[in-house]
């Protein structure tokens, strides 16, 4: 079945390391996007790639980084520079850049815990 | 930048009630979309209307759109105790989704 995958599905974090959070797919989809979750704030953008090899920040870049060497792979990670990162990570892709038809594909998500 | 505001933040209603949830926003958009997502899951999408529509019905789901007012609303109809979940509306511009905070729906068996 196609899909996307997100693992670890719950991440610990020490203060000051820096951990990398998986999102694979297997849709041929052209454009993946991450999205973080706290309570009450809804979904906020971090990173989108619509293309290999390119990528944008979203509202809420800082602290993290990203990068799209393959079209089924989009990788994020939570740098010691993010002060506050615990919260529930969300990949999702979509078959197009513009999504104007298409809806996002969401993975089950990551919970990352700082300890 | 939150885009969509959903209404009412929270939802609870009988088995078989229907359920209305209302989604406002600020910006042009290209389509609006709703998703569902059970807790501690990803979200699912359930339904896009495009701009230019006003009306889209997807089984129990029924979509409206109106431009003019900058806002939707997803009903569902004759509802199940697993329709329990948050709803999401995300408004799609720029490439990007932009999405609300959500709704929180209790459905009492």
């Amino acid at each position: 079945d196609g899909g996307i995958t997100q693992s670890p599905k719950y991440l610990f974090r020490k203060e000051g390391q820096n951990v990398t959070l998986s999102c694979e797919q297997n849709l041929n989809h052209d454009a993946m996007y991450w999205y973080r979750q706290d309570p009450g704030q809804g979904l906020r953008l971090i990173y989108y790639s619509q293309i290999v090899n390119d990528f944008q920040k979203g509202d809420i870049a800082e602290g993290y980084s990203v990068s799209r060497e393959k079209k089924e792979s989009f990788p994020l990670t939570v740098t010691s520079a993010q002060k506050n990162p615990t919260a529930f990570y969300l990949c999702a892709s979509s078959a197009g850049p513009t999504h104007t038809v298409y809806g996002y594909t969401f993975g089950s998500g990551t919970r990352l815990t700082v300890v | 930048s939150q885009q969509g505001e959903e209404d009412p933040q929270a939802l609870s209603i009988q088995e078989g009630e229907n359920a209305t949830m209302n989604c406002s926003y600020k910006t042009s958009i290209n389509n609006l979309q709703w998703y569902r997502q059970n807790s501690g899951r990803g979200l699912v999408h359930l339904i896009l209307i495009r701009s230019n529509e006003r009306e889209k019905h997807s089984g129990r789901l029924r979509v409206t759109l109106d431009t003019s007012k900058k806002s939707s609303s997803l009903l569902i109809t004759a509802s199940r105790a697993a329709d329990t979940a948050s709803y999401f509306c995300a408004t799609g511009a720029n490439s990007k989704l932009t999405f609300g905070k959500g709704i929180t729906l209790s459905v009492r068996p």
